[in-house]
């Protein structure tokens, strides 16, 4: 089966701009994660989309961050202002069953983002 | 509060050394689960094992092996006759039976195997 599927795999913009980024989860997987990985430290889950519907959206930075799944299936994330300190690797998952808290997730190659 | 410690930031070894790499955790959950990823230099996060908290036998899968004790809440991962091409990022993992069942990870251990 094809896996997570991200674009794009690399941006640079300077601060202020806005930007987006598309994940495509693997067909049928009802959960769908974006992660925040900054240089050096581990993901840390910024929303969680179960279908269309957001589960967790605790650690997203609602100011300038926001997120949607429409249809179930594929999800954007976008940031606009962008700050320098937004400089990570926006990664997308998504796991099988829904809700299950024992499952594997499968990660797509993520987006690094610059911002200069 | 729900953590996960890697304490070791890089190592490197030589070639079919074996090595071991660190994770503890704290949790006051008696029910969740464990897990290894491997980050390799393309990016995606690879799932490698999970291991639910009430299952404390240890695992061995070809040259890999994991050690999961709950009375010093670690759960270890042992590379045998390591390889070059297991330079990577491995990121140990918590997932709570409770909550909204999302992963938390510790800070990575970059492994560097050198020919």
């Amino acid at each position: 089966e094809a896996g997570v599927a991200q674009s794009p795999r690399y941006k640079i913009i300077e601060k202020r701009q806005s930007v987006a980024f598309w994940c495509n989860p693997i067909s049928g997987h009802a959960t769908l994660y974006w992660y925040q990985q900054i240089l050096g430290q581990g993901p840390k889950l910024l929303i969680q989309f179960q279908n269309n519907g957001v589960v967790d959206d605790s650690q997203l930075p609602k100011d300038r961050f926001s997120a949607e799944r429409l249809k179930g299936v594929d999800s954007t994330l976008k940031i606009q202002p962008a700050k320098l300190e937004d400089s990570a690797v926006y990664l997308c998952a998504s796991t099988r069953d829904r809700g299950r808290w024992d499952t594997e997730a499968f990660f797509g190659q993520g987006t690094r983002l610059t911002v200069v | 509060a729900q953590k996960v410690t890697q304490a070791q930031t890089e190592i490197s070894v030589v070639e079919k050394e074996d090595v071991t790499l660190d994770c503890v955790y704290e949790t006051r959950d008696t029910t969740y689960y464990l897990f290894w990823y491997k980050q390799p230099p393309s990016g995606e996060l690879v799932f490698l094992i999970r291991r639910n908290s009430f299952d404390e036998q240890n695992e061995i899968s070809g040259r890999y092996s994991w050690n999961f004790q709950k009375s010093t809440s670690s759960f270890n991962f042992t590379i045998t006759a390591s390889q070059v091409v297991d330079s990577a990022v491995y990121f140990c993992a918590l997932s709570l039976a409770s909550g909204t069942y999302k992963y938390i990870f510790g800070t990575g251990t970059r492994l560097k195997v050198l020919a």
